[in-house]
């Protein structure tokens, strides 16, 4: 089975530019979540969605936003970019978002992007 | 509020040494969960263990052990007999549900360099 896909693999942007990103999870799994991880740091949390619902969002500005597909694809879509959102954005899949280890996150090979 | 601290920033061994990655949790939750992701130069973080606060047994997996202690607030990753290819960054993170819904909390990281 395939994992978790992401599109595209690099970008290069330009301050004031707005950037979409693209995440296809698991095949059956319902719940996407997004993650931000700045060189030489953790991931930090963007945001979730499960059913096309969003659950939970990270200390992040307006200029960023997302949202799921019936298909349980997503997006996440940045505006204005600064310098400082360059960075590897992260998608994980998970069958829910608890129980068990249904909500066991799996991520994919990120989307790098630099803001010049 | 949720934290994970990886003290060990950087660690280098020689091959078939062993070696053990430290992660120090923080949250006032009764349940939680905690994982372990590895992620290589490639970028993808790859799942390696899922633990939930009640369950404090330790587990093995091959050279990869853990030990969950929640008196200290730990869980300690152990790989026996390194290899080249478990070079890597390793995260430690938490989800704590009623505190943070099911958001992962990254910590910074250890990177791992083993040695030939």
């Amino acid at each position: 089975d395939a994992g978790v896909t992401q599109s595209p693999t690099h970008l290069i942007k330009t301050r004031g530019q707005q950037v979409t990103l693209r995440c296809s999870p698991i095949s059956g799994h319902k719940s996407v979540s997004w993650y931000q991880q700045v060189l030489g740091q953790g991931p930090q949390f963007i945001f979730q969605y499960y059913e096309k619902e969003e659950r939970g969002r990270g200390n992040f500005p307006d200029r960023f936003s997302a949202r799921q597909f019936p298909n349980y694809s997503s997006e996440l879509n940045v505006n204005a970019l600064l310098l400082g959102d360059s960075a590897l954005y992260l998608c994980a899949s998970s069958i829910r978002t608890s129980g068990s280890s249904s909500d066991t996150q799996y991520f994919g090979p990120g989307t790098r992007l630099t803001v010049l | 509020a949720q934290k994970v601290t990886q003290a060990q920033t950087e660690i280098s061994v020689v091959e078939k040494e062993d070696v053990t990655l430290d992660c120090v949790y923080e949250t006032r939750d009764t349940t939680y969960y905690l994982f372990w992701y590895k992620q290589p130069p490639s970028g993808e973080l790859v799942f390696l263990i899922r633990r939930n606060s009640f369950d404090e047994q330790n587990e093995i997996s091959g050279r990869y052990s853990w030990n969950f202690q929640k008196s200290t607030s730990s869980f300690n990753f152990t790989i026996t007999a390194s290899q080249v290819v478990d070079s890597a960054v390793y995260f430690c993170a938490l989800r704590s549900e009623e505190t943070s819904g099911s958001r992962l909390t990254f910590g910074e990281g250890t990177q791992l360099t083993v040695n030939p």
